[in-house]
């Protein structure tokens, strides 16, 4: 059974460009999380998703930033107009339920120029 | 409202033991442990659910205390694959069931 998978591992953009960071969650999962993580740091919550449904999007900035989780396909987390304070990796996790156990994935480090 | 982890950094020989605290002003409705290793994915370790419950696999394991504001992750006869960042990450009653509010982290080192 495959674990999160996300890609891409390393996705290196210049400031203005547009980011996207796919996430494929275990078989079996339909909730996915989506976190950030300044180095040295802990991970901060950004979005929580079902299939077509945003349940949760506190954490998210208001703006350049968006999610969705299609029903079929990857979840997708997009920043628009990126900026060197974007720069961190970003890991994507999936539960069969809620208030289950998190699996996370390999996360997509990015790296703004 | 972020738990709160301690100690920041301990440094062990093989064999020795640790016990990492994540503390809540709150009473919490779940506790989820996690190792990180530098440049990879948080691994699962275990989730907490009930106050007083204690779980445990290998040499790892944890408590939750009674009160559900504080538990704590023991860590005994370490082993140099131990080493790694442990996170706590949260769950409050009332807050979003799907956000983890994680801890800054315990960084752990074993050495030989």
């Amino acid at each position: 059974n495959a674990g999160v998978m996300q890609n891409p591992r390393h996705l290196v953009r210049r400031r203005g460009q547009e980011a996207r960071l796919r996430c494929s969650p275990m078989k079996g999962h339909s909730h996915v999380y989506w976190y950030r993580q300044l180095p040295e740091e802990g991970l901060k919550f950004m979005v929580y998703l079902q299939k077509e449904n945003i349940i949760d999007e506190s954490g998210m900035p208001k703006e350049r930033f968006s999610a969705e989780f299609p029903k079929e396909g990857p979840s997708i987390l997009r920043i628009q107009q990126v900026v060197r304070g974007d720069s961190a990796a970003y890991f994507c996790a999936s539960s069969p339920v809620n208030q289950e156990t998190q699996y996370f994935g390999p996360g997509t480090r990015l790296l703004v120029l | 409202q972020q738990p709160v982890q301690s100690p920041q950094a301990v440094i062990l020989r093989e064999g020795e033991d640790a016990v990492i605290n994540c503390s809540s002003s709150k009473a919490l409705y779940s506790v989820h442990w996690y190792r990180q290793k530098h440049g990879e994915a948080p691994v699962f370790l275990m989730i907490l659910l009930k106050g007083g419950e204690q779980k445990g696999h290998d040499k790892i394991s944890a408590s939750f205390n009674e009160k559900k504001q504080q538990s704590s992750l023991y860590l005994t006869a370490s082993q140099l694959s131990y080493s790694g960042t442990y996170f706590c990450g949260t769950v409050a009653y009332g807050g979003s069931q799907g956000n983890l509010i994680f801890g800054k982290g315990t960084k752990l080192s074993v050495k030989p």
